[in-house]
């Protein structure tokens, strides 16, 4: 079975500046998909980004970029220019790309609390 | 397009009872997930639905069963509830059901068993 372990419960970061949050996952598939998702306090759980195993470029979008490391089997999300808005739960997560019934599912981190300071 | 909508956003309940959570995926969605996420073990996988079947079910006792409409709508269903069943419940839905969808969810139900 696949885990994802975040460890980092709690960070914070100063507006403006740049934060990373880490991900390191346990799989012996070698396709499958990596996500961050966000969860603001009290609101609605939205995707972040999102990386194929089988590409080596590393996704972005806009101030959110990864760093996927395919061989040590880590995902960490870096966070630039952090805003007021970015504080929430993130939670990072993985999925295979195998077919299969058992494989239509989301496997968790236990997310890592992030507090932007003004 | 709509979000995914999940009802009600609320509920309290007393052991013993049984409560029905609903789910309404993106218009033109065709799998919806059900995820518990509680402070203590994170977000847990309880099933997905495809099509009205269930492709996949996660590590839950039988009291937790679900079923999907031919309009995709999904329901899940807790019977004899007991104080750990507390916690919110997280419903997403993907478009055409293959690996390759990205997941969207909604504001999720949360559940209070007193």
């Amino acid at each position: 079975a696949q885990t994802v372990t975040q460890s980092q419960p709690e960070m914070s970061v100063q507006e403006a500046e740049t934060v990373t949050l880490s991900c390191t996952y346990d799989t012996s598939e070698s396709d499958y998909y990596l996500f961050w998702y966000k969860q603001p306090p009290s609101r609605q759980m939205i995707l972040v980004i999102r990386q194929e195993a089988y590409k080596q470029q590393n996704a972005t979008e806009n101030r959110f970029s990864v760093n996927f490391q395919k061989a040590a089997k880590s995902f960490s999300l870096k966070i630039s220019d952090s805003q007021l808005g970015d504080a929430a739960m993130y939670f990072c997560a993985y999925r295979s790309a195998l077919s299969g019934g058992s494989n239509y599912k989301l496997t968790f981190g236990k997310g890592t609390l992030l507090t932007v300071n003004p | 397009k709509a979000g995914v909508t999940q009802t009600p956003r609320y509920l309290i309940k007393t052991r013993g009872q049984q409560v029905t959570l609903s789910c309404s995926p993106i218009s033109g969605h065709r799998s919806v997930s059900w995820y518990q996420q509680t402070p203590g073990q994170g977000l847990q996988f309880l099933f997905e639905y495809f099509s009205e079947t269930q492709r996949n079910k996660g590590n839950f006792p039988g009291r937790f069963s679900g079923r999907q409409f031919s309009n995709s709508r999904s329901e899940m269903n807790v019977s004899t509830l007991e104080l750990g069943d507390s916690a919110l419940y997280l419903c997403a839905s993907s478009g055409t059901g293959t690996l390759t969808d990205t997941q969207y969810f909604g504001p999720g139900t949360r559940l209070t068993v007193l």
